[in-house]
């Protein structure tokens, strides 16, 4: 049974626009979330990170959400670029340093 | 090279053969993982090493082996290939207690026919 959950497989939205991506998770025990962004034909690769302390975190056009007592995080990419096509993976990590990943969505971003 | 080099980067097996997926990183390390990724799954980790010498068992590892002979090395085993592992491959690694996030390796396609 996933302990990360992103229930939307894709997402289509218009350059300029706002992108926001969901994640929903049921380890209460994670203390820390990230999102990974991957191109075809190449490894994830770091994005943006949040600590359990904290309820946003901001790093240029990217900023991540968490909400603790819904267990609920959601990345928003303002304004969105045709470059950041990708697939978009939430990860959550316990106190064992080890991932858990949800599915993935995919970003189209239209022109 | 500078982060971690998978290969293969494609391979076609026949159902029943032995196959090793090779793993190495230049960072030094101290924590490596193997993940794979299937379609509507997300990334499920296989085994993991927190530090050489030492390895475990993750979500999914069954059918696979691995070990950890030295810190830069974590080779993945497939004993008797079955078609249910056609997926992609990927390592990764982690300062223990690190943090930020994992660096991963570029995948390794495999297709057990």
């Amino acid at each position: 049974d996933q302990q990360v959950k992103q229930n939307s497989p894709s997402l289509s939205v218009q350059e300029g626009r706002i992108s926001i991506l969901n994640c929903d998770y049921t380890n209460s025990m994670f203390d820390y979330f990230l999102w990974y962004k991957k191109y075809p034909a190449e490894g994830p690769t770091f994005l943006i990170s949040i600590s359990s302390i904290k309820d946003k975190n901001e790093d240029g056009r990217f900023t991540v959400f968490l909400n603790k007592s819904a267990k609920h995080l959601s990345l928003h990419i303002v304004p969105s670029q045709p470059g950041d096509s990708a697939v978009y993976f939430c990860a959550a990590r316990a106190n064992d340093y080890k991932l858990s990943f949800g599915a993935g969505t995919t970003v189209t971003v239209r022109a | 090279i500078a982060g971690i080099t998978q290969a293969p980067t494609s391979q076609i097996l026949a159902a029943g053969r032995r196959m090793t997926l090779r793993c190495t990183q230049d960072m030094r390390h101290n924590a490596m993982y193997w993940y794979r990724q299937d379609l509507g799954l997300g990334l499920r980790l296989i085994h993991y090493s927190n530090t050489a010498g030492t390895t475990g068992k993750g979500e999914v590892p069954d059918g696979y082996s691995v070990s950890r002979a030295n810190t830069d090395d974590f080779p993945l085993t497939l004993a008797s290939a079955v078609p249910s592992q056609t997926s992609v491959y990927f390592c990764a690694s982690s300062e223990t207690g690190f943090g930020g996030g994992y660096t991963f390796g570029s995948g390794t396609r495999l297709t057990v026919v």
